[in-house]
């Protein structure tokens, strides 16, 4: 079974510096996903990042990119230039390979709400 | 296009009552998930139907919870007789057949039992 640790309930940034939300996982898959979602208060939780295991190179978007350790079994987001609109929960979640069918069910981590402070 | 879309967004009822929650997943998804989130503690998954029929169960808590998928369309997910312990906030997603394709969540139903 695989396990999510979000380490972090809480955490507050300054509107326009970076932050790091930590996540740290377990499993004995070799090849898996991890995301980031992020759910704003009372509105869909949308997926704002995704990094494919095999993968050696982090993954970016835009202002959001990943710290992938697999060794360490690792995966922090960073948010560049934060912005009010990144204040919400931030889950960091599990989904092993497979190969064939479609999404399968997702380990999530207990989440981390995040405050941008203006 | 319309995202996933969970009805009601808040629902306070007592301790016995039943409620049904609501989920229309975006259109030409034929799977769709259940996930419940408890205060403070992580989303965890209920159930994977694949069109109307259910592929994975095993997280459902108990036989108080009822899913049900009519036509492969929308799906309902009743508690009947609710308990406290049901207090949530109810997640419903919908994807694609496509291999590890990404599934999207609707806004979660607050559901408060007292």
């Amino acid at each position: 079974a695989q396990t999510v640790t979000q380490s972090q309930p809480e955490m507050s940034v300054q509107e326009a510096e970076t932050v790091t939300l930590s996540c740290t996982y377990d499993t004995s898959e070799s090849n898996y996903y991890l995301f980031w979602y992020k759910q704003p208060p009372s509105r869909q939780m949308i997926l704002v990042i995704r990094q494919e295991a095999y993968k050696q190179q982090n993954a970016t978007e835009n202002r959001f990119s990943v710290n992938f350790q697999k060794a360490a079994k690792s995966f922090s987001l960073k948010i560049s230039d934060s912005q009010l609109g990144d204040t919400a929960m931030y889950f960091c979640a599990f989904m092993k390979h497979q190969n064939s069918g479609g999404y399968q069910k997702v380990t999530f981590g207990t989440g981390t709400k995040l405050q941008v402070i203006p | 296009e319309a995202g996933v879309t969970q009805f009601p967004s808040h629902s306070v009822i007592e301790k016995g009552q039943t409620v049904t929650l609501r989920c229309d997943p975006i259109s030409g998804h034929d799977n769709l998930y259940w996930y419940r989130r408890v205060m403070g503690k992580e989303i965890k998954f209920l159930l994977h139907f694949v069109k109307e029929s259910k592929q994975d169960e095993s997280g459902m808590p108990n036989n108080r919870f009822l899913a049900e998928r009519t036509g492969g369309t929308y799906s309902t997910l009743k508690v009947q007789p609710a308990e406290l312990e049901d207090s949530g906030v109810y997640f419903c997603a919908s994807s694609q057949e496509r291999v590890n394709t990404e599934a999207f969540f609707g806004q979660g139903t607050r559901l408060t039992v007292v």
